[in-house]
């Protein structure tokens, strides 16, 4: 069965600082690991998918790592802004899960002026 | 872009009541999702489908059914409507078996049941 977690559940940084924000999962046969963004009350936007076979993927300010030997995914937010406050969940796709996403509980993050 | 939209974003039923929430994507993805989001229980699949006319349950089916009649629409509904149904309701799409499978979600449907 796979289990995915994200450690802190929540995170506080003055502007400016960098985000690093963590997710692991159990089991590591996996297809993708997915990023998501999520607003109060809001759907999810997703951010990154990295696929099994890679080890990061950029986006803008976003970076995301893949270490699958080792179960986990780390996504950096650079120059963090207020606008970057959210919460964000990842999410794999794995064969133990029947080729469904299994979800993180997600990171609140504050990122104070 | 992908758009993923929902009919309601609020939604206030009476106990008993049938519910229709509505998802439709523009696509053109095979597969489609609804999932609730519970505080503490984070998001948990209730069906999903992967054709028109397909559908498979997820983790908690029960007390809801879905419907697919047209690939870009793929609507949840619940018979009898509970209390314990109050919920954020989020749809998502991703394209099918030769795709990336990076699902797209829309806004959500908070639904309230008193």
């Amino acid at each position: 069965k796979q289990e995915v977690t994200q450690i802190p559940a929540a995170l506080s940084v003055p502007e400016g600082e960098n985000l690093v924000l963590n997710c692991s999962f159990t089991d590591s046969a996996i297809y993708n690991l997915q990023w998501f963004r999520q607003d109060p009350g809001k759907g999810l936007t997703s951010l990154l998918l990295i696929q099994s076979s890679q080890r990061e993927q950029t986006s803008g300010r976003l970076n995301a790592s893949l270490d699958k030997s080792s179960g986990r995914s780390t996504l950096y937010i650079a120059a963090s802004q207020p606008g970057d406050s959210a919460t964000y969940l990842c999410a794999v796709r794995s064969r133990a899960a029947g080729n469904k996403l299994t979800f993180g509980g997600g990171t609140r993050v504050l990122v104070k002026p | 872009d992908v758009k993923v939209t929902q009919s309601s974003r609020y939604l206030v039923k009476r106990t008993g009541e049938k519910v229709f929430l509505e998802c439709v994507q523009d696509m053109d993805h095979e597969n489609m999702f609804w999932y609730r989001q519970d505080p503490g229980l984070g998001l948990r699949l209730i069906y999903f489908s992967y054709d028109v006319k397909m559908k498979e349950k997820g983790d908690i089916p029960e007390g809801y059914s879905v419907s697919r009649e047209k690939k870009e629409r793929f609507s949840l509904i619940l018979e009898s409507a509970s209390t314990n149904q109050t919920s954020m309701y989020l749809c998502a799409s991703s394209l099918g078996a030769s795709g990336r499978k990076e699902q797209f979600f829309g806004p959500g449907t908070r639904l309230t049941v008193l």
